[in-house]
C-alpha cells in the first residue's frame, strides 16, 4: 500500500523560502510508473497544480508558470522522498499544500499526501 | 492553459436522489478527465479516471462519461457519505494540470 507523509513547518515568513519534504512508502521514487507532484489549495486559487518531478533514465521536472521562477521539487533517492522548496513567498501562498502520485496507468492523481497548512506572515 | 469549468457550483440534493455534476473543457482533452471527492480537512480522493473508469474501491453508484470538451459525473443514488465536494481535473497532454473551482454537494 502506497502512502506519502507530508512534513515542514506551518509559518513561514515573508521573502523566505517554503520548504516541504514528501516521504515514500510502499512505492520508489525513481519509479517509471510515477511522476511527484505537489498541489495547493487555497479559498481564492482552489486546487492549483503547483510541480513534479519523475525519473525516465534521467530526471525531469515541471513547473506550472505562475511559479517557475521560485520553485524547486526535488527527489532524494537515499531517503526515498521528493521535497518542495518555493522562494520569496508572500502571503498570496498560504495554501495546503499537497504531495500527490500521478499514476501514468491512470493519467490521475491516486494517492495523496495528508497536506500541510502553511502560512506566510511576519 | 486549459480551463475547466464546473456546474454547479453547490448543489443541494437528499439521501436517494440521482444527481450529475457537469464539467467543461476550454479546448478537447479526449477522455483525459479525472473526478474528485474532497471532504472537509482531507485531501483530494481519486473516483474517476479516464473519464469513465472507476477508481478501485469506488462504489459503483459513481460513474463518468463523456469526451472531448464536456464530462459528467452521476451519483446513482446518493448516500450520507457522498456529501462532498467535487472536482474534475484535466490530464491531457503535457502541464500544467487544471481543476475545476468544484462542486459543494450538500444535504437538502
Amino acid at each position: 500500500q502506497v502512502h506519502l507523509q507530508q512534513s515542514g513547518p506551518g509559518l513561514v515568513k515573508p521573502s523566505q523560502t517554503l520548504s516541504l519534504t514528501c516521504a515514500i512508502s510502499g512505492d520508489s521514487v525513481s519509479s517509471n510508473s510515477a511522476a511527484w507532484n505537489w498541489i495547493r489549495q487555497s479559498p481564492s486559487r482552489g486546487l492549483e497544480w503547483l510541480g513534479r518531478t519523475y525519473y525516465r533514465s534521467n530526471w525531469y521536472s515541471d513547473y506550472a508558470v505562475s511559479v517557475k521562477s521560485r520553485i524547486t521539487i526535488n527527489p532524494d533517492t537515499s531517503k526515498n522522498q521528493f521535497s518542495l522548496q518555493l522562494s520569496s513567498v508572500t502571503p498570496e501562498d498560504t495554501a495546503v499544500y499537497y504531495c500527490a502520485r500521478e499514476w501514468l496507468r491512470e493519467d490521475a492523481f491516486d494517492i495523496w499526501g495528508q497536506g500541510t497548512m502553511v502560512t506566510v506572515s511576519s | 492553459d486549459i480551463q475547466m469549468t464546473q456546474s454547479p457550483s453547490s448543489l443541494s440534493a437528499s439521501v436517494g436522489d440521482r444527481v450529475t455534476i457537469t464539467c467543461r473543457a476550454s479546448q478537447s482533452i479526449s477522455s483525459y478527465l479525472n473526478w474528485y471527492q474532497q471532504k472537509p480537512g482531507k485531501a483530494p480522493n481519486l473516483l474517476i479516471y479516464a473519464a469513465s473508469s472507476l477508481q478501485s474501491g469506488v462504489p459503483s453508484r459513481f460513474s463518468g462519461s463523456g469526451s472531448g470538451t464536456d464530462f459528467t459525473l452521476t451519483i446513482s443514488s446518493l448516500q450520507p457519505e457522498d456529501f462532498a465536494t467535487y472536482y474534475c481535473q484535466q490530464s491531457y497532454s503535457t502541464p500544467p494540470w487544471t481543476f475545476g473551482q468544484g462542486t459543494k454537494l450538500e444535504i437538502k
